[in-house]
This record gives structure tokens, sequence and C-alpha cells, in this order.
């Protein structure tokens, strides 16, 4: 079972935040936050990861809270392409096996 | 930034026969690659971890002997689905090690078995 919960859907307007928020109340120490996409029928892609600081990278910023048990993932101006499957998923490095749950759709709407 | 690629991008096959999906990472070397199974509106579900020149582990449920895996070379693993019927037709989706922190994707294949 994924150790996240994600709500199944969101959407939001086009050049507008999109903030996307995480569960992860059973996270270990070691153990990273990190972020996957899926276009539809593609391979899913690397967005960003983080242990327990803010992180930003030229894609998004990842907020995590102080106690780990949450994370939000946020797109700063939403386009048509980000329209995808979004996964939060725990693990402690490159070589961990992930486990994807159901993910959040988000839909960016013109 | 990293590239994994996966050959064939699709492929119909009769029942019964084998198929061979190759995974390569382009532009750097990965140890360990992963491989996926993802049925049409379902999320991605591990089915095995390939080490580089030792024998792959595979998840609980997956049948070793008819998904067989080989990590021959750093940039290079393959999956050979043996026997093919119906049921295993699926989106097949592998990943390569490619740093300290990520997993890198190849952009998956998709098995028809007639």
């Amino acid at each position: 079972d994924a150790k996240t919960t994600q709500p199944p859907s969101m959407d939001c307007a086009e050049g507008r935040a999109a903030n996307l928020p995480c569960n992860h109340s059973t996270i270990s120490g070691n153990e990273y936050v990190y972020w996957y996409r899926q276009i539809h029928s593609q391979g899913p892609q690397y967005i960003i990861h983080g242990l327990k600081n803010n992180e930003t990278n030229e894609m998004a910023s990842l907020i995590i809270t102080e106690d780990r048990k949450s994370s939000t993932l946020i797109l700063p101006h939403a386009t048509l392409r980000d329209t995808a499957v979004y996964y939060c998923i725990v693990g402690t490095g490159a070589n961990s096996k992930l486990t994807f749950g159901k993910g959040i759709t988000l839909s960016v709407r013109p | 930034g990293a590239v994994v690629s996966q050959h064939p991008s699709w492929v119909i096959c009769k029942s019964g026969t084998s198929v061979k999906i190759e995974c390569r990472s382009l532009d750097f070397q990965a140890t360990t690659m992963f491989w996926y199974r993802q049925f049409p509106k379902q999320s991605l579900m591990l089915m095995a971890t390939s080490n580089e020149g030792s024998k792959a582990t595979y998840e609980q449920g997956v049948e070793k002997d008819k998904f067989l895996i080989n990590h021959a070379s750093l940039t290079l693993s393959t999956l050979t689905v043996t026997s093919a019927h119906p049921e295993d037709s699926s989106f097949y989706i592998c990943s390569a090690v490619g740093g300290s922190y990520e997993q890198y994707f190849g952009p998956g294949t998709r098995l028809t078995v007639t």
C-alpha cells in the first residue's frame, strides 16, 4: 500500500498557481518525499524531492511541513501542458522501490 | 537531463509467443533498473528490481519464470514476457537510477496480446 494519500483530483486556471497537497503521516526519518507526474500514456517524469527543507527547482516548489507529515507541490504558473496525474511518493533514495498510489489528477483549464 | 529509452514503444503479439522489451539509459550508467506494469486507469505496479550483473528481485505475485529480466550491462536491461497471454496486455515501464536520489523513467512499451 502507498504510504501517501492525495485527493483524487483538482483543477486550476491556466497561469495560476497549482497547489497539490499530500499526506504522509507515517513517513520515517530517513525517507524523502518525491513528486513525479505522468502525462497520459507516457512514463512518469521526475519533478522534485525533499527531506525536510523546502525545495525549489525550475519546475516546481516543494513545501514540507515541520513535522514532515504532509507536503505541498506548487506549480507557480500552471499551463495546459501541466495537465497530468501527479504522484507523491516517499522513499529512502534512488535505489529504493517506489510505491505509486493513485495520485492526483490535475486538470488545467484555459 | 538523464534520458531513458524503451524499445519497442508498442508491440502486438499472438498468444503463446514471447516478447522482449529493452530499457536503455542513454547518457548515464545505471546499476539498478526497475520494471513496472500499468493497466488502464490504474497506477504503476512494481514488478521487479534489476541489478547489473545479478539476478533480478521480483515482487510478490510476479512470476519470475514468465517475466525474464536480464541486466547485462550498466546501460541495458531487458524484460522478456514468455508465452504471453491476453491478460499480459499492459503498459510496461522501466526506470533507471541516475544519481543518489532520482529515478528516471522510460516512455513505456504498450503490449497487446491477441
